[in-house]
């Protein structure tokens, strides 16, 4: 157990769907991120919050909607999704934004179909 | 494109050998870099981190080597050991104000028994 716990492990979805994944740390982290990993291609930073709020914008699918109520809880919320959005989704937390000892979740494995 | 990437995407050792993984990148601005072992199912975790000021930095049983000159980065990994078996990828920060890491994609490390 890492400190940073992904719920569902395993996700499958229909296109049609509406279904959110969850991210949950008790590190007392004050900055999280949901990243996207897809089979042969390298880890993508999809959303980062500090202390619940946005910091960076990266280009992603308004199909991808994130959620941080708290500085502990982190969701993503999925909708109207493509077949090539199957993948690993992980969620990071680290102490600060802009420090790199990031604790990574093991993931919720996605396939959309 | 994508500026940090492996040489090799799979490697085999004999148990009790030493693992030598690499990484190049392109930009020379980049700063830090860390490398990171993702376990089946699990998610990345941090093996050791280097800063551009350093050559050489030691842990446990992992060395990073940096070669700024030819922009490389390596990963040795002494004796290697069954439970060293895993993907290891790099990452690195940009620098230039960018609290972004890039990842590479991954070498897959195998330990023959």
């Amino acid at each position: 157990e890492t400190g940073v716990t992904q719920t569902p492990r395993h996700l499958v979805m229909g296109m049609t769907n509406k279904k959110s994944l969850k991210c949950e740390q008790h590190l007392g982290h004050n900055a999280m991120y949901w990243y996207k990993q897809s089979a042969k291609k390298p880890l993508e930073l999809m959303f980062v919050y500090s202390l619940e709020e946005r910091v960076e914008n990266n280009s992603v699918p308004s199909r991808f909607s994130p959620e941080c109520p708290n500085s502990s809880h982190l969701f993503l919320h999925l909708h109207t999704l493509q077949p090539e959005d199957s993948a690993l989704y992980l969620c990071a937390s680290s102490q600060e934004y802009r420090d790199y000892g990031y604790t990574f979740g093991s993931g919720t494995r996605l396939t959309v179909v | 494109g994508e500026s940090v990437g492996l040489h090799l995407p799979t490697l085999s050792v004999q148990e009790g050998d030493n693992s030598i993984i690499n990484c190049a990148y392109s930009n020379s601005a980049s700063d830090y870099f860390i490398w990171y072992k993702q376990e089946s199912g699990k998610g990345p975790q941090f093996i050791i981190d280097i800063r551009s000021n350093m050559d050489k930095r030691q842990g446990q049983r992992v060395t990073v080597l940096l070669n700024k000159t030819v922009k490389h980065l390596s990963l040795q990994i002494a004796a290697t050991q069954p439970g060293d078996s895993a993907v290891y990828f790099c990452a690195e920060n940009r620098g230039a104000g960018s609290y972004q890491l890039t990842f590479g994609k991954g070498t897959k490390l195998s330990v023959i028994p």
